[in-house]
């Protein structure tokens, strides 16, 4: 069964609208949870490391301020696109960090679209 | 700069035989290695991976080298199966700041014919 849900899936939306997606692992707790990004035919590349009850760790290039990422809970990790242009649309995809000597489990993703 | 490297972005192969598919990283400080599937409108899936002190691991049809002198690493499907036709993505870790940080390859798209 399914180890990390994410949501929306697909989103289509106008320029300028804020976005959230929803990352929820489902078969334990995660104290850090990682989103990435894929553009196509690029890799997968972080953009931050969502840490539960402290600020995400966001890589270089990736603006803060646009990307809000809130790990609430240790089961729940959110990604606001804060006023969303068409450069922002991509496949966005968040993964759950168990132990240290387990993979990654990766959500299904979420294509977002900016008209 | 890009530090995992797949140059192959595609290949095919017929069923039975045997897929290798290939990966190149640059830093030498990456100590784990993994390799996902992931199939159109889904997540990657982890199939495989490898501790940079071993050379080999093996599970059923999926077989990963790591060859640690000339960076490098690659996997072994055989025989394929049309079922295994799928990007598959290499990936490395590193101890950055305690976080298992995964750097990615642009992937290698396997299709497996009948």
């Amino acid at each position: 069964g399914a180890v990390v849900s994410q949501h929306p899936s697909w989103v289509i939306c106008k320029s300028g609208t804020s976005v959230k997606i929803e990352c929820r692992s489902l078969d334990f707790q995660a104290t850090t949870m990682f989103w990435y990004r894929q553009f196509p035919k690029q890799s997968l590349m972080l953009m931050a490391t969502s840490n539960e009850g402290s600020k995400a760790t966001y890589e270089q290039g990736v603006e803060k301020d646009k990307f809000l990422i809130n790990h609430a809970s240790l089961t729940l990790s959110t990604l606001t696109v804060t006023s969303a242009h068409p450069e922002d649309s991509s496949f966005y995809i968040c993964s759950v960090h168990g132990t240290s000597n387990q993979p990654q489990h990766f959500g299904d993703g979420t294509r977002l679209s900016i008209l | 700069d890009q530090q995992v490297k797949q140059n192959s972005p595609s290949l095919s192969v017929q069923e039975g035989r045997i897929s290798i598919l290939n990966c190149d990283y640059t830093n030498s400080m990456f100590d784990y290695f993994l390799w996902y599937k992931k199939y159109p409108a889904e997540g990657p899936t982890f199939l495989i991976s490898i501790s940079s002190i071993k050379d080999k691991n093996e599970d059923g049809r999926f077989t990963v080298f790591l060859n640690k002198s000339a960076k490098h690493l690659s996997l072994h499907i055989v025989p394929s199966q049309p079922g295994d036709s799928a990007v598959y993505f290499c990936a490395a870790s590193a101890s950055w700041g305690g976080s298992e940080k995964l750097v990615f390859g642009k992937g290698t798209k396997l299709t497996v014919n009948p």
